[in-house]
């Protein structure tokens, strides 16, 4: 079953502003990856964080990490129209490392 | 630097007709590789993966199957398809040890007719 699951579904914000999408899992992780999809294409890994760090700055990317809450976030700064994309986040499981998807969240930036 | 190829982009098929994917990896040795299927607004569904040639592992039963005659070569495979096999193919790769990241081929989007 789908341990992964990202809130909101859908987000829909102007250019220039801040997006932030969260993420829920059930299981023991060894780290927590986040990949962005455009439309009918594949997935762009974005940034990996690993069960012992708490926070991780990518560009205008920030992802935290609470274990004790099993959850995590992903804040994208000074939006723009190339980010309109779906953002999934993958759990990678302790037990065997294999990732978790969630449905994701699909991102709209409007110009 | 490492690419990954996936064909073809769409494909239509009836119901019955066999099915093969091909998804091949450049400029990388020994990659772990797998096939997901991802239905419309939903995450991925994990279908295969591979550590090494001809190692094959299945994770969810059904009427699809994947080979892995070379090392950086990952066929999806089908002899008889079904309507619920519709959806969009995924192939990635990721480096071998445990906490890398993958990366995705473009994917396949299937009907069936």
């Amino acid at each position: 079953s789908q341990q992964g699951e990202e809130d909101p579904q859908a987000l829909s914000i102007q250019e220039g502003e801040n997006a932030t999408m969260n993420c829920s899992y059930k299981t023991s992780i060894n780290n927590l990856q986040w990949y962005r999809q455009n439309s009918g294409r594949g997935l762009v890994h974005l940034i990996l964080i690993r069960s012992n760090e708490r926070e991780k700055h990518s560009g205008r990317l920030r992802v935290t990490l609470d274990t004790s809450k099993k959850s995590s976030s992903l804040l994208i700064t000074a939006s723009r129209a190339a980010d309109t994309a779906s953002y999934f986040c993958a759990p990678s499981m302790d037990s065997n490392y294999q990732l978790i998807w969630g449905a994701g969240t699909k991102l709209i930036i409007k110009p | 630097s490492q690419t990954i190829h996936q064909w073809p982009a769409t494909l239509v098929q009836p119901v019955g007709s066999p099915l093969s994917l091909e998804c091949t990896v450049e400029g990388t040795s020994n990659p772990n590789l797998y096939w997901y299927r991802q239905a419309a607004g939903r995450g991925l569904q994990l279908l295969f993966y591979s550590v090494g040639i001809g190692q094959i592992s299945s994770e969810v039963p059904q009427n699809l199957s994947a080979s892995r005659p070379q090392d950086r070569q990952f066929i999806l495979s089908s002899k008889k398809l079904l309507l619920s096999d519709s959806g969009f193919y995924l192939c990635a790769w990721s480096g071998l040890q445990a906490d890398q990241p993958q990366h995705f081929g473009d994917g396949t989007r299937l009907s069936i007719l």
